[in-house]
């Protein structure tokens, strides 16, 4: 079936660093991906649809600059948080639309800023 | 105990040749890299990074090289230009697991028209 991965899987870093999260579809194409994050305890919020050759699509309240994304090839969508503080902390998982309206999501990235 | 170094705290280079700043690690765990340039008088700011997925990233005139085997990381650029005259710092995030960061001492580049 398809697979989406992510990478890193987990990743601690000091506050003021640039941290990029990488999202390949592995088996197949996708032209458009989703980026949310999850807070504990909380459900998925999308941040952001990647689109691949064009800018992406941030939803209301999400910081374009602060949440760099780049969508460069047919499988690949990278988002870069940019000066990450602690409040950044947080579950960045991303998905890829399949057939049917199906949504493969991959593993997921803890980012956690100290 | 130091678990990054930048063995060079400095380097001169003239303008249009290549720069290769090094940087040397002792953990195996670590597996991201990043690397920040910094002005006097200002904070670093972000460059380029790299995962222990890939042995090299190419971001316009900056290259950095990942020896997994050797521990060692190395930044390029070319051409070098007198605007890139900064302190360098080789920065590992730690990934999977862990509970420190380490850091190293920094590299200033001169670069002389």
């Amino acid at each position: 079936g398809a697979v989406v991965s992510q990478h890193p899987s987990w990743v601690i870093c000091k506050s003021g660093t640039s941290v990029k999260i990488e999202c390949r579809s592995l088996d197949f194409q996708a032209t458009t991906m989703f980026w949310y994050r999850q807070f504990p305890k909380q459900s998925l919020m999308l941040m952001a649809t990647s689109n691949e050759g064009s800018k992406a699509t941030y939803e209301q309240g999400v910081e374009k600059d602060k949440f760099l994304i780049n969508h460069a090839s047919l499988t690949l969508s990278t988002l870069t948080v940019t000066s990450a503080h602690p409040e950044d902390s947080s579950f960045y998982i991303c998905s890829a639309p399949g057939r049917l309206d199906t949504q493969y999501f991959g593993p997921g990235t803890r980012l956690t800023v100290l | 105990d130091q678990q990054v170094k930048q063995n060079s705290p400095s380097l001169s280079v003239q303008e249009g040749r290549i720069s290769i700043l090094n940087c040397d690690y002792t953990n195996s765990m670590f597996d991201y890299f990043l690397w920040y340039k910094k002005y006097p008088a200002e904070g670093p700011t972000f460059l380029i990074s790299i995962s222990s997925i890939k042995d090299k990233n190419e971001d316009g005139r900056f290259t950095v090289f990942l020896n997994k085997s050797a521990k060692h990381l190395s930044l390029h650029i070319v051409p070098s230009q007198p605007g890139d005259s900064a302190v360098y710092f080789c920065d590992p995030c730690w990934t999977r697991a862990g509970n420190m960061l380490t850091f190293g001492g920094g590299t200033r580049l001169m670069v002389k028209p």
